[in-house]
């Protein structure tokens, strides 16, 4: 198992450029979700998904959007980037919400010029 | 509002030592926390969990306290190993929320 895989792993953008993260799974989770990590702010909730088709806002879900059409991926979309986006992005997935632990991805450093 | 304080950024522990990493959070609906590890440049990496309905849990060398009257946690770590040496992340959730809501992190380094 690969396990969860984030592409790109490092992104230049220029202020108000789009683009959309990658996140895939190959372990059957049904439960996905998307943070930033931002120095001295911990890990920030932007948007889940408990299952294919149903999506639901975190903590910071404002200048993003994210859909889920199949269990595997859960792609995070910025329409138009602006510098307060720079940050660590980690996709996360886990069989059940209540008491499995989540498995995170590598991460992508997204830098917003 | 911070509802999951790790007030203290960073510790240092002698190899052998024990390590003891801190949390406190605000919100008494929250159920279920758990405690993740990170290296630079990787994913954070689950270490062990405790439901509200206990006050400890163990996993080998990494024991959880939890005292919900104080609103606190702590990671107890015996004996510490230099490749413990990681930043340490609490996360709490409420029951039926689907949401986790992440400490600051507390920096742990431990000298050979």
């Amino acid at each position: 198992n690969a396990g969860v895989t984030q592409t790109p792993k490092f992104q230049v953008l220029k202020t108000g450029q789009s683009m959309t993260l990658q996140c895939a799974q190959d372990m059957n989770h049904e439960y996905m979700s998307w943070y930033r990590q931002d120095p001295g702010m911990g890990l920030r909730l932007i948007h889940y998904s408990v299952g294919a088709g149903i999506t639901d806002q975190g903590e910071v879900p404002n200048g993003y959007n994210v859909s889920r059409s199949t269990t595997e991926d859960f792609p995070l979309r910025l329409l138009s980037a602006a510098p307060s986006q720079t940050s660590v992005y980690f996709c996360a997935s886990s069989y059940d919400r209540e008491t499995d632990e989540q498995f995170f991805g590598p991460g992508t450093r997204l830098t917003v010029l | 509002d911070q509802q999951v304080k790790q007030n203290s950024p960073s510790l240092s522990v002698q190899e052998g030592r024990i390590s003891i990493l801190n949390c406190d959070y605000t919100n008494s609906m929250f159920d279920y926390f758990l405690w993740y590890k990170k290296y630079p440049a990787e994913g954070p990496t689950f270490l062990i969990s405790i439901s509200s309905i206990k006050d400890k849990n163990e996993d080998g060398r990494f024991t959880v306290f939890l005292n919900k009257s104080a609103k606190h946690l702590s990671l107890h770590i015996v004996p510490s190993q230099p490749g413990d040496s990681a930043v340490y992340f609490c996360a709490a959730s409420v029951g039926g929320t689907y949401k986790y809501i992440f400490g600051t992190g507390t920096r742990l380094k431990v000298l050979a």
